[in-house]
């Protein structure tokens, strides 16, 4: 695609549920970040991949965070057990090894 | 390791004013580096980058920053400052001729415009 898609863009989900965030990059980048944002907040690194490297999961606040990038490819965040901390904008990125272009954001409202 | 440091979380000019926001950087190699902005309620998008030889950057909607070696620092200008310049502005760095090098963000600075 032209750019970085990132879908849902709004979820509202209830405490306790597992959520799934996806992000589509631009087709042949081999870095792919997440990001949190919380409101009025600056960025969050949550985790990092690069071509076929074990990914940077360094920002991962707690054991509840996971995310799998599929074939260098589409990734997907996957929060368990929903908080309500966890309401934010997710974002997502893309890069081939410059500058990084950013999706339009998850944002995630936990309930 | 890479980090940049952005001066002031917070920085507020009347419209019209010069706009300065401060960035500094550290790396052990030659560094890639960038300004983005973000709008209110929207995404990240990039505003200028240095990769190479111009040390002087020119940007979208008037902006620019300098390169400074010497001050390991990329500040980011704007001779006069336009009320549609509220947003948050983000500095990053990356390490120049590796593909596998992370980006690194900074924390944002909030600049507000004042009529």
């Amino acid at each position: 695609g032209a750019g970085v898609s990132q879908s849902p863009s709004n979820k509202v989900t209830e405490k306790g549920k597992d959520v799934e965030l996806r992000c589509d990059p631009i087709s042949g980048h081999t870095a792919l970040y997440w990001y949190r944002q919380s409101l009025g907040q600056g960025l969050e690194f949550l985790i990092y991949f690069q071509g076929n490297s074990a990914p940077d999961k360094s920002g991962l606040p707690s054991d509840r965070f996971s995310a799998e990038r599929t074939g260098g490819s589409v990734s997907t965040l996957t929060i368990q057990r929903t908080q309500q901390e966890d309401s934010a904008v997710y974002l997502c990125a893309s890069s081939s090894g410059r500058e990084a272009f950013f999706g339009q954001g998850t944002r995630l409202t936990v309930v | 390791a890479q980090s940049v440091t952005q001066l002031g979380s917070h920085v507020s000019v009347s419209e019209g004013a010069l706009v300065l926001l401060r960035c500094n950087y550290s790396s052990s190699v030659p560094p890639y580096l960038f300004w983005y902005v973000q709008y209110p309620n929207q995404g990240l998008q990039l505003l200028l980058k240095y990769t190479s030889a111009a040390t002087l950057v020119k940007g979208i909607n008037g902006f620019e920053a300098e390169f400074k070696k010497s001050e390991t620092s990329f500040h980011l200008t704007k001779p006069s400052a336009h009320m549609s310049d509220a947003a948050e502005y983000f500095c990053a760095v990356s390490e120049k001729g590796s593909s596998a090098s992370k980006i690194i963000f900074g924390s944002g600075t909030r600049l507000s415009i004042r009529p």
